[in-house]
């Protein structure tokens, strides 16, 4: 059972641009939300995080949209470099007692010149 | 050390055989997580370890995988007669766990298993 559900799986985007990955959920227990970003023979690395108390979270480029009523959240990059091009995943994770994160399939991002 | 550490990077192996993957977390850290990660696929939920038992181990595939974590810091999983399915990426993470659910879980590089 699919509890986070990712899209695009690819993504070409031209340098300078924005660059949008978007995430749905399903379970309303879900309370912590981050972006995870990973190299290739690279662990994920957290990148950004909400909790569904906000709408918006912006950190330098990154910014987080949510849409608690509408189970979902987004990824924006803005000015996306060359140095952006990674595969992105979104997660979700419960309360205290449901810690493991559930994560999505994954976006390949590529930034092109 | 700097962070999640995990041997050996790359392990081959032949069906059927036994294996051991290790895991070094982040020195401090109560909280020790295993995933594994198949190709163009997000990482899986395996088993989540706080201190030295395992709190939630619902994502083990079957009785041939076993994880544990005897001291509370270096964690080790153990896959018994392994099958070609089980090649994968199997990734450690660690946390502080002081204020779940927004603690960080930082992740190591990973071992790429290979069943042959």
């Amino acid at each position: 059972q699919q509890q986070v559900k990712q899209s695009p799986q690819s993504l070409i985007v031209q340098k300078g641009g924005i660059s949008i990955i978007n995430c749905a959920y399903e379970n309303t227990a879900f309370d912590y939300f981050p972006w995870y970003q990973q190299f290739p023979g690279k662990g994920p690395a957290l990148l950004i995080a909400i909790r569904p108390d906000v709408s918006e979270k912006k950190e330098g480029r990154f910014t987080i949209s949510f849409n608690k009523s509408a189970k979902q959240f987004s990824l924006h990059i803005m000015d996306s470099q060359p140095g952006d091009s990674a595969t992105y995943f979104c997660a979700a994770r419960g309360i205290f007692g449901n810690e493991k994160l559930t994560f999505g399939t994954g976006t390949r991002l590529t930034i092109i010149p | 050390g700097a962070g999640v550490s995990q041997t050996p990077s790359n392990k081959v192996t032949e069906k059927g055989k036994y294996v051991e993957l290790r895991c070094d977390p982040i020195s401090g850290h109560t909280a020790l997580y295993w995933y594994r990660q198949s190709l163009g696929q997000g990482p899986e939920f395996l088993i989540y370890f706080q201190g030295t038992g395992a709190a939630d181990d619902s994502g083990l595939p079957n009785d041939r995988f076993f994880a544990v974590r005897p001291e509370g810091s270096v964690s080790t999983l153990k896959i018994q007669r392994t099958e070609r399915g089980d090649s994968a990426v199997y990734l450690c993470a660690s946390s502080l766990t002081l204020l779940p659910p927004t603690d960080t879980q930082y992740f190591g590089p990973g071992t790429r298993l290979t069943v042959l």
